[in-house]
């Protein structure tokens, strides 16, 4: 595709239940990060991926969050048990090269998920 | 203290003024992003720069290394510059974590 997509666009989910957030890269992008936006806030890291691998995954606030991207393509972002503060716009950016300042970073859409 | 600062947090122009903001960043920062976030979420990537100076039409770009210090200028803005301005550092130890500022939200009255 032309950009980057990212689906569902909204999700609601109940306290507890288990949300599953896909993003669709720029074909041949090689870094794929995810962000996690609290209203009124800037982004924050999550997680990074080289191609399949998952190079840094500081950022994800417990163990209830698990990204994956099995073939270096599409990536899934997984949150388990879902809680009211995991309530926040979730973006994927991707960008050509090895490391965000040697390329432009493009960015999806997000995932607004609201937890109730 | 957050690594990458921005101000204004808010700007209110009329249309055709020059717009000037700025950002600050800490030690370990090795280059910058600015980014543009309209309503409803979607970023876009306008500059990344290491050194020097970028422009992109009506948008101009600088960095300043010595004083760890960032300007995004946009000459004769229009209502549709309206938006939210990210700056995000990239950290220079990690090479992928990039650490955003809160951002400045950006209105151009016509």
């Amino acid at each position: 595709g032309a950009g980057v997509s990212q689906s569902p666009r909204y999700k609601v989910a109940k306290r507890g239940q288990d949300v599953a957030l896909r993003c669709d890269p720029i074909s041949g992008h090689v870094s794929l990060f995810w962000y996690q936006q609290a209203l009124g806030q800037g982004p924050e890291f999550l997680t990074y991926f080289q191609n399949e691998a998952q190079l840094d995954k500081s950022g994800l606030p417990s163990d209830r969050f698990f990204a994956e991207r099995p073939e270096g393509s599409v990536s899934t972002l997984k949150i388990q048990r879902t809680q009211q503060e995991d309530s926040a716009v979730y973006l994927c950016a991707s960008s050509l090269a090895y490391a965000p300042r040697r390329s432009p970073l493009h960015f999806g859409n997000g995932t607004r998920l609201t937890v109730t | 203290k957050n690594e990458v600062e921005q101000s204004p947090q808010n700007l209110t122009a009329q249309e055709g003024e020059f717009i000037t903001i700025n950002c600050s960043y800490s030690v370990g920062i090795s280059a910058l992003h600015w980014l543009q976030q309209h309503p409803g979420g979607g970023i876009v990537s306008l500059f990344m720069l290491s050194s020097g100076k970028k422009k992109h039409g009506r948008l101009i770009a600088t960095i300043n290394i010595q004083e760890k210090h960032s300007s995004l200028h946009i000459t004769a803005s229009h209502p549709r510059d309206s938006a939210v301005y990210i700056c995000a550092g990239v950290q220079e130890t990690s090479g992928s974590r990039l650490t955003f500022g809160e951002g400045t939200q950006l209105t151009v009255n016509p």
